[in-house]
């Protein structure tokens, strides 16, 4: 049971930033919100997590409401490698579990 | 290696047959993940190890699915009596954890299964 939603595809122009935004309204206090990205035929690469402040590293930055029921995940400067497939995830710990909770993902197309 | 390994990167079978899919996972990593990814959608969990047990198996579909790991590395996901709504890619993932530590999954390149 997806515990994200995310508009099921985004376009957007190289060297624009991407703005992709995604909804957990059900997070429990304790569940991390980590953003991956799939490129077509690949494994899914780590991109960015966050519990509630927001967080940068050289990929991106991902931004977390105040309630944590929504969160953005943002490329600075999108490039032509940057179209894939982005998935919005709730991961889920305890301690007899650990699982990321997938959502359908978002299709960003980076055109020139 | 560098990675998250697995093997075979493509197999084709026969419903009704049994097949193995193997996952290394990256050394001094202490759990390890399968997923499921059918073709157009989103990954679905499978099962979770810490160390050589698997506390969470609530994803696995039906007692057909069977997953172990050995020694805390190599993991084996069976798959018996192959149906053709199995096909699918299967991925591994691993993961350092500690108390404390929220690391990040690696994933695989995954087991592209196909059932005829």
């Amino acid at each position: 049971d997806a515990k994200t939603t995310q508009p099921p595809s985004m376009d957007c122009a190289e060297g624009r930033a991407a703005n992709l935004p995604c909804n957990h309204s059900t997070i429990s206090g304790n569940e991390y919100v980590y953003w991956y990205r799939q490129i077509h035929s690949q494994g899914p690469q780590y991109i960015i997590h966050g519990l509630k402040n927001n967080e940068t590293n050289e990929m991106a930055s991902l931004i977390i409401t105040e309630d944590r029921k929504s969160s953005t995940l943002i490329l600075p400067h999108a490039t032509l490698r940057d179209t894939a497939v982005y998935y919005c995830i709730v991961r889920s710990r305890s301690y007899n579990t650990d699982k990321l909770i997938f959502g359908t993902g978002t299709r960003l197309q980076v055109f020139p | 290696g560098a990675g998250v390994s697995q093997s075979p990167s493509n197999k084709v079978t026969e419903k009704g047959k049994d097949v193995e899919l193997r996952c290394d996972p990256i050394s001094g990593h202490t759990a390890l993940y399968w997923y499921r990814q059918s073709l157009g959608q989103g990954l679905e969990f499978l099962i979770y190890f810490q160390g050589n047990s698997a506390p969470d198996k609530s994803g696995l579909p039906s007692d057909r699915f069977s997953a172990e790991r050995t020694g805390g590395s190599v993991s084996t996901l069976t798959i018996q009596r192959t149906q053709q709504e199995d096909s699918a890619v299967y991925l591994c993932a691993s993961s350092f954890l500690g108390v404390l530590n929220t690391g990040e999954l690696f994933f695989g390149e995954g087991s592209r299964l196909t059932v005829l």
